[in-house]
């Protein structure tokens, strides 16, 4: 199994751009988590998907932005416009069920200039 | 508000000995307490879960305690080697879904 597959692994861009994350998850896992990690905040929960459905965005910090998981074995998200604030190792994760542990990916690190 | 709190500090051990990491929260009721280990310029991995109604839980050299009384966990890694010297992050959830994760005590082991 290659694990929950993200990209790009690194993404440089100006401040105003579109940018657009991927992930992967585990083939099976009905679950997928889009977590950002700063040195400021730690890991902070984005969105949860359950079976493609967003149940809980409430971490999205603003409406730049937004994710999708059009099927099972994909999700984006996306920052429009990316600010210099948004600059952070964002991950996807997934995990088979409920109260089980979760699979991270190997993180997208973002810098906005 | 809901608090999850690590050792402030980084913990450097010698070689050998047992290290020992301490996850406190408030404002929680969780079901179930997770550990991670990562590792620079990776994602977290999974390392043990707990559940409220265990104690122990036992994994090779790690051990986690899980006091719901205290509102504690400890997380020791015994006879520690440099190779477990990572960060280590304790996660738990007030329901189901919503994985919340401390800030990490990062550790390192000296040869």
């Amino acid at each position: 199994d290659a694990g929950v597959i993200q990209s790009p692994r690194h993404e440089v861009t100006e401040m105003g751009q579109e940018v657009t994350l991927r992930c992967k998850p585990i083939s099976g896992h009905n679950s997928l988590f889009w977590y950002r990690q700063t040195m400021m905040r730690g890991l902070e929960l984005l969105i949860y998907f359950n079976n493609n459905v967003p149940i809980d965005d409430s971490g999205m910090p603003e409406d730049r932005f937004s994710a999708k998981m059009p099927n099972a074995s994909f999700s984006t998200l996306k920052i429009q416009p990316s600010e210099p604030r948004d600059s952070a190792v964002y991950f996807c994760a997934s995990r088979p069920g409920e109260a089980e542990k979760l699979f991270f990916g190997s993180g997208t690190q973002l810098s906005v200039l | 508000s809901q608090k999850i709190e690590q050792n402030s500090e980084a913990l450097n051990i010698q070689e050998g000995k047992t290290a020992t990491l301490t996850c406190n929260y408030t404002n929680y009721s969780p079901a179930y307490l997770q550990w991670y280990r990562q590792d620079p310029g990776r994602g977290p991995v999974f390392l043990l879960l707990i559940r409220e109604n265990e104690k122990e839980k036992r994994k090779e050299r790690l051990k986690v305690t899980f006091d719901t009384t205290l509102k504690q966990s400890l997380f020791h890694i015994t006879a520690s080697q440099p190779a477990d010297s990572a960060t280590y992050l304790c996660a738990l959830a007030p329901d189901d879904y919503k994985l919340s994760f401390g800030a990490g005590t990062t550790v390192t082991v000296r040869a």
